[in-house]
Parts: structure tokens; C-alpha cells; sequence
């Protein structure tokens, strides 16, 4: 059984960086089908993907246009995590972020598993 | 502003018939396939419909999903009180290079 455990801080003060990790069980975030997302949702905002990392002989990343230059994902193979930074917050990022799998190009493409959500706040 | 829209809200009665749309465009809905993912409240949302009309395992057969052209729905015959809910459609959109979603319906069973 999969599992995803997201972990790190609820609070963030706006200009800083938000970080979450996202530890997976039961599969490899060197999988060579998967693709490893975060997510996050708000009231303002709804449902937005914010990016992907995934291994395929190398490691990818794909991000969302509206968070492109200030977000970075990275996997983790020694602790079989991967971890959202997101810089230069604004209270507009405020947002419970999810982490979450698919599998791209392949007749499984949707996000199957979610880990539990995390609620970032931004404010001073 | 959701790049897919949904309609806020939708109701039915107990063993009714309700459909929610969800418009897009050529570059998401008109050329990809879309998804469908139940949320019940303070849990991640779980995917109820997957390439336009496929069912996951464990999805009951009332619930359905198809697509036209740039726009797509999903279907909940024989409403249960344990299908209320937000639902989300979402697809990949080849202009913007990532998932969008529909900004989500609130489904009430009356």
C-alpha cells in the first residue's frame, strides 16, 4: 500500500520560503513510471498543480507557469522523499498543500494517491 | 479564476438523476482526457472518473462520465446521501504544459 506522509512547517512569514517533503512508502520516488506532484488548494484559487518531479534516466521537472520562477522540487533517493520549495510568499500562497502520484503517459495518468494535506499559512 | 468551469453548486433529491458540467478549451478538454475526483470535506480529494468515462475499482456504477467536443460531465444516478460532496473535473492542458482543474461543484443531496 502507498503512502504518502507530508510533513513540515503550517506557518510562513510573507517574503520567505515555504518548504514541505513528502516521504513515500511503499514505491520509489525513483520509479520509472511515476511522476511525483504537489498540489495545492484554496478558496480563492481552487484546485492548482504546482509541479512534478520524476526519474527516467535522469530527473525531470515540470512546473506551473504561475509559480515557475519561484518554485523548485526536489526528490530525495536517500530518504525516498521529495521536498516543494516555494520562495518570496505572499499571503495569496496561503493554501493546503498536497503531495501526490501519477503516471504520466500511461493508461494509469491520474493522481491515484494524495498524502494528507498540509495547511500553510502565510502571514507576519 | 479556475481554467475549467464548473457550475458552484448542484442539488438532487435521493435516487435522482444530476449531472455537473465542465467547460474548457481545445488545448485541455479538446484534446485531452478528463478527470473527475470526489472531495468529501477535510479529506484529498479521490478520483471518481478517469479518460472521460473510465471507473477506478470500488467506484459504483451510478456514477458516470463523458465528453463532447471541449466540454465533459459526470453523472450521479440513483443520488445517495453519501455522494455529497465537491466534486472537480481536470485535464492536462498542452498550452500551459500542466494539470488544470475546474474550480470545484458543491453537490447537495436534499
Amino acid at each position: 500500500q502507498v503512502q504518502l506522509q507530508q510533513s513540515g512547517p503550517g506557518l510562513v512569514k510573507p517574503s520567505q520560503t515555504l518548504s514541505l517533503t513528502c516521504a513515500i512508502s511503499g514505491d520509489s520516488v525513483s520509479s520509472n513510471s511515476a511522476a511525483w506532484n504537489w498540489i495545492r488548494q484554496s478558496p480563492s484559487r481552487g484546485l492548482e498543480w504546482l509541479g512534478r518531479t520524476y526519474y527516467r534516466s535522469k530527473w525531470y521537472n515540470d512546473y506551473a507557469v504561475s509559480v515557475k520562477s519561484r518554485i523548485t522540487i526536489n526528490p530525495d533517493t536517500s530518504k525516498n522523499q521529495f521536498s516543494l520549495q516555494l520562495n518570496s510568499v505572499t499571503p495569496e500562497d496561503t493554501a493546503v498543500y498536497y503531495c501526490a502520484r501519477d503516471f504520466p503517459w500511461t493508461a494509469e495518468d491520474y493522481f491515484d494517491y494524495w498524502g494528507q494535506g498540509t495547511l500553510v499559512t502565510v502571514s507576519s | 479564476q479556475s481554467v475549467l468551469t464548473q457550475p458552484p453548486s448542484a442539488s438532487g433529491t435521493p435516487g435522482q438523476r444530476v449531472t455537473i458540467s465542465c467547460s474548457g478549451s481545445s488545448s485541455n478538454i479538446g484534446s485531452n482526457y478528463v478527470y473527475w475526483y470526489q472531495q468529501l470535506p477535510g479529506t484529498a480529494p479521490k478520483l471518481l472518473i478517469y479518460r472521460n468515462n473510465q471507473r477506478p475499482s470500488g467506484v459504483p456504477d451510478r456514477f458516470s462520465g463523458s465528453k463532447s467536443g471541449t466540454s465533459a460531465s459526470l453523472a450521479s444516478s440513483g443520488l445517495r446521501s453519501e455522494d455529497e460532496a465537491d466534486y472537480y473535473c481536470a485535464a492536462w492542458d498542452h498550452s500551459l504544459s500542466g494539470w488544470v482543474f475546474g474550480g470545484g461543484t458543491k453537490l447537495t443531496v436534499l
